[in-house]
């Protein structure tokens, strides 16, 4: 059990530009989740996925944000033409498929900075 | 939804204090999870307790879902406790989504 892992751990990017951020979850883990944390508050949920169906979006997941989950294994989050509000961690995170299992582990997150 | 309350906000000890952090919240949860954040940003379990009390080491946990609060008791703190607390809680309505608490900031100074 390796935990769950993020890909990139930081970026830097120019507003207006593209990016895309990898979550591969604890292998027997049929949830995912991904959360946003800006600096001095508490995560934010954005949307969560149990196998490939994404059955939760929050409000803050706007038309520029698009998550996947193709083969209910490893997850991508994708934000299209960047703002400066969208600097922050994005943490993912899963659960296991085991029934009244809803304990949630977290990735290391990825820094994103827009400049 | 579901509203979550830590405090207090901000917490300094002295190496060997022992502090309680409180988590109050608004409706019946499912799960209730506390988290350390280290200055990475790395989120660390540090227990999964909808209900009844835990320990481990010389970190314990209760919670009183009846009366909607979790404690997290800290004994004969060490500097590598420092870091935030978060507190989340998953909301019978809520899905399966976690709201976070805004967290305790606990410095321990050597």
């Amino acid at each position: 059990d390796t935990g769950v892992s993020q890909d990139p751990r930081h970026k830097i990017t120019k507003r207006g530009q593209n990016v895309t951020f990898r979550c591969d979850p604890i292998s027997e883990h049929n949830r995912l989740y991904w959360y946003r944390q800006t600096l001095g508050q508490g995560p934010e949920f954005l949307t969560y996925f149990q196998n490939e169906a994404q059955l939760e979006k929050s409000r803050l997941l706007s038309d520029r944000f698009s998550a996947e989950r193709p083969k209910g294994s490893f997850s991508t989050l994708e934000i299209q033409r960047t703002e400066q509000g969208d600097s922050a961690m994005y943490l993912c995170a899963s659960s296991s498929r085991r029934p009244g299992s809803y304990e949630q582990y977290f990735g290391p997150g990825t820094r994103l900075t827009v400049t | 939804g579901i509203q979550v309350e830590q405090s207090p906000p901000d917490l300094i000890l002295q190496e060997g204090a022992n502090s309680t952090l409180r988590c109050n919240f608004s409706d019946s949860v499912n799960n209730l999870q506390w988290f350390h954040q280290n200055p990475w940003g790395q989120l660390i379990n540090l227990f999964y307790i909808p209900s009844g009390t835990k320990q481990n080491g010389r970190l314990s946990a209760t919670t009183v879902a009846t009366e909607r609060y979790s404690l997290l008791y800290i004994s004969s703190s060490q500097t590598t406790d420092s870091g935030v607390y978060f507190c989340a809680v998953v909301g019978e309505t809520s899905g399966s989504r976690l709201t976070f608490g805004e967290g305790t900031q606990l410095t321990v100074n050597p």
